[in-house]
């Protein structure tokens, strides 16, 4: 089963400052199976990033994802204040899937 | 627009069982694979099972293989998660998600919370 590891946990910045988020898998995995997404307090998950890289309708262009292989990437430029939540990773692969456990981003 | 509205959660005593339904709308049902995934309070996501579209192969994650049932109704439009011999550890919100790779739509979700 592939793991996957997000950094930082947890990342406190200002709005206006970017984010880069991090998801790394313990085995190669297909770019077309890695997928990003957003959670705020008692919301269910909204898909934000699929394919590694592209952006799900109606997500804004400060949103981008990148990384192949292993090593993933979530940026998020200029944080506007709804933009302070929970981010997952998500791959598929057997018909399953494994999420990252999560990094908060967080007013600071 | 899509809809999936789940229903079914409450609060069981182990050993118990509940059924939970997904009611979609807004979108061709019988060409989708189709996934639970949950969520217990305060912790991140864990997938539970998958669908494939036409119903012809399921799958589970090993915490509740054995014990859960996916199954769905593409004539009711409706999704359905059986689970006998509840733990507490399965006390969760429990969503149900569209699409077989990455889950471009979620409900809303339905509590379930198993205590004595």
């Amino acid at each position: 089963e592939i793991v996957l590891t997000q950094s930082p946990g947890t990342l406190s910045l200002s709005p206006g400052e970017s984010a880069t988020l991090s998801c790394r898998a313990s085995q190669s995995i297909s770019s077309s199976y890695l997928a990003w997404y957003q959670q705020k307090p008692g919301q269910a998950p909204r898909l934000l990033i699929y394919g590694a890289s592209s952006r799900a309708t109606g997500i804004p262009h400060r949103f981008s994802g990148g990384g192949s292989g292993t090593d993933f990437t979530l940026t998020i430029s200029r944080l506007e204040p709804e933009d302070f939540a929970v981010y997952y990773c998500q791959q598929y692969g057997s018909s399953s899937w494994t999420f990252g456990q999560g990094t908060k981003v967080e007013i600071k | 627009q899509v809809q999936l509205v789940e229903s079914g959660g409450g609060v069981v005593q182990p050993g118990g069982s509940l059924r939970l339904s997904c009611a979609v709308s807004g979108f061709t049902f019988s060409t989708y694979g189709m996934h639970w995934v949950r969520q217990a309070p305060g912790k991140g996501l864990e997938w539970v099972s998958f669908i494939r579209y036409d119903g012809s192969d399921q799958y589970y994650a090993d915490s509740v293989k054995g014990r859960f049932t996916i199954s769905r109704d593409n004539f009711k439009n409706t999704l359905y998660l059986q689970m006998n011999s509840l733990r507490p550890e399965d006390t969760a919100m429990y969503y149900c998600v569209r699409n077989w790779n990455y889950g471009d739509s979620w409900g809303q979700g339905t509590l379930v919370t198993v205590s004595s």
